[in-house]
């Protein structure tokens, strides 16, 4: 079975605090991501990573950096918490073909709450 | 411009009482559609891909299907374990950014024992 675990389950910051959050898969899988989840707005990308040291822009990087320095782990970065960061984030892996596509692989979120 | 929207928002089931929801898409090419469950507080959990219009998946209750604009999930004489959101997404075929996932809104799913 594929694993994706996060970090942590649950953490609370102060505005203005840089923010770690990390996810690590045991798959092999080349593609990792990153989303928030809202309520009303669904699930959203911010980053996602089709290789070690690779990275592209999802569709709300703003506030958001990432990190990929070894294949099974990536790394979201929130350089100077604010409080509409507040949020469920979902890290996902997947496996790429060129003929199917993929399937992304969740693990089980951190809600994060900015005070 | 690619969409997915999923109906009804909330279905509320008596157990054993079937239903159907809706997932429909507008995509460039479609390469995949995907269906997740997610229970409050998790990570969404994978229930199926289909690839082609025609194509059928089943899962205990669960029965997936797929046309040229919308797919289905069957669920037949639920029970109240299968209360969660169902989300569902679709990728598509357009060149450059092609390994997003486009993501449906969910239907929250509770049935009542």
């Amino acid at each position: 079975d594929v694993k994706v675990t996060q970090s942590s389950r649950y953490l609370v910051k102060r505005t203005g605090e840089k923010v770690f959050l990390e996810c690590v898969q045991d798959m092999d899988h080349e593609n990792m991501f990153w989303y928030r989840q809202d309520p009303g707005l669904g699930l959203r990308l911010i980053y996602f990573s089709y290789d070690v040291k690779m990275k592209e822009k999802g569709d709300i990087p703003e506030g958001y950096s990432v990190s990929r320095e070894k294949k099974e782990r990536f790394s979201l970065i929130l350089e100077s918490a604010s409080t509409n960061q507040t949020s469920m984030y979902l890290c996902a892996s997947s496996l790429w073909d060129q003929g199917t596509g993929e399937t992304q692989y969740f693990g089980p979120g951190t809600r994060l709450l900015v005070l | 411009e690619d969409q997915v929207t999923q109906s009804p928002e909330a279905l509320r089931l008596q157990e054993g009482e079937s239903s159907s929801l809706n997932c429909s898409y507008t995509v460039s090419g479609l390469r995949g559609l995907f269906w997740y469950r997610q229970d409050p507080g998790k990570g969404p959990e994978f229930l199926f891909t289909l690839y082609s219009a025609g194509e059928e998946k089943e899962k205990e209750r669960l029965k997936a299907t797929l046309t040229k604009k919308e797919s289905f999930l069957h669920i037949t004489a639920p029970k109240p374990e299968d209360s969660a959101t169902y989300l569902c997404a679709v990728q598509g075929r357009r060149a450059g950014n092609n390994r997003k996932l486009i993501w449906g809104l969910g239907t929250s799913l509770a049935v009542n024992p």
